[in-house]
């Protein structure tokens, strides 16, 4: 079955301690993202990788770092998390970042709260 | 600064009944519009995409495109209360760019 995953759904810690966030498609897409999204705020976008090891930032990506060593992964890793990075975090990949219609494909989200 | 601008609603629609979801943007060049739906704590699913004006059908659902006036829409054609759900608008200012989104909006459709 075509689709992204994330790991883990749920996840509560304390602010300070690293933790990534996995994402893995098996689409064999090029193009991949993370987005945050908050109460009235919407999906904001922080970093995205349009191939591997192509990354550029989003819209908010102060806090969080990524990688794309293979093509089909691309973890988000928080080095520092603070309680303003709680939110809900998803993954997302396209066949490419180009042309019209390129539909995004999203993983199921993580619930992240940072006490 | 790439906007996409909707109504946060809720939009109450009864059952059977048209819904229609506005959009606008404000980047005159933008080349791709699409439509989400986000069923709570859920991910978005493409409903339909959009780039030429005009109208596009798929099923019950309508995407209408006006570049000119920088305004997107959807029209839900018998609304279900499986409908009920936050419709995202998202935006490609560019062929080879990210997604902007619009922060949605919700529509309760009432058996």
């Amino acid at each position: 079955e075509a689709q992204v995953t994330q790991n883990p759904r749920y996840l509560i810690t304390v602010t300070g301690k690293k933790l990534t966030v996995t994402c893995s498609q098996n689409m064999n897409h090029e193009y991949m993202s993370w987005y945050r999204q908050d109460p009235g705020l919407g999906l904001r976008q922080i970093y995205y990788s349009m191939n591997v090891e192509v990354t550029d930032k989003g819209d908010v990506p102060e806090g969080y770092k990524v990688s794309r060593k293979e093509k089909r992964n691309f973890p988000l890793i928080l080095e520092s998390p603070s309680p303003n990075q709680t939110s809900l975090y998803f993954c997302a990949s396209s066949l490419y970042s180009g042309g019209a219609g390129n539909e995004q494909f999203f993983g199921p989200g993580t619930r992240l709260t940072v006490l | 600064q790439k906007e996409v601008e909707q109504n946060s609603g809720p939009l109450s629609v009864p059952e059977g009944a048209i819904a229609s979801l506005n959009c606008t943007y404000s980047d005159r060049g933008s080349q791709s519009f699409f439509w989400y739906r986000q069923y709570s704590g859920k991910s978005p699913e493409l409903i339909m995409f959009i780039y030429s004006n005009g109208d596009k059908e798929d099923g019950r659902f309508t995407a209408q495109l006006n570049k000119a006036s920088q305004y997107v829409s959807l029209l839900i054609r018998d609304s279900q209360p499986s409908d009920s759900a936050t419709y995202l608008c998202a935006v490609k200012p560019q062929e080879y760019s990210t997604l902007t989104f619009g922060k949605g909006t919700m529509l309760l459709v009432s058996p």
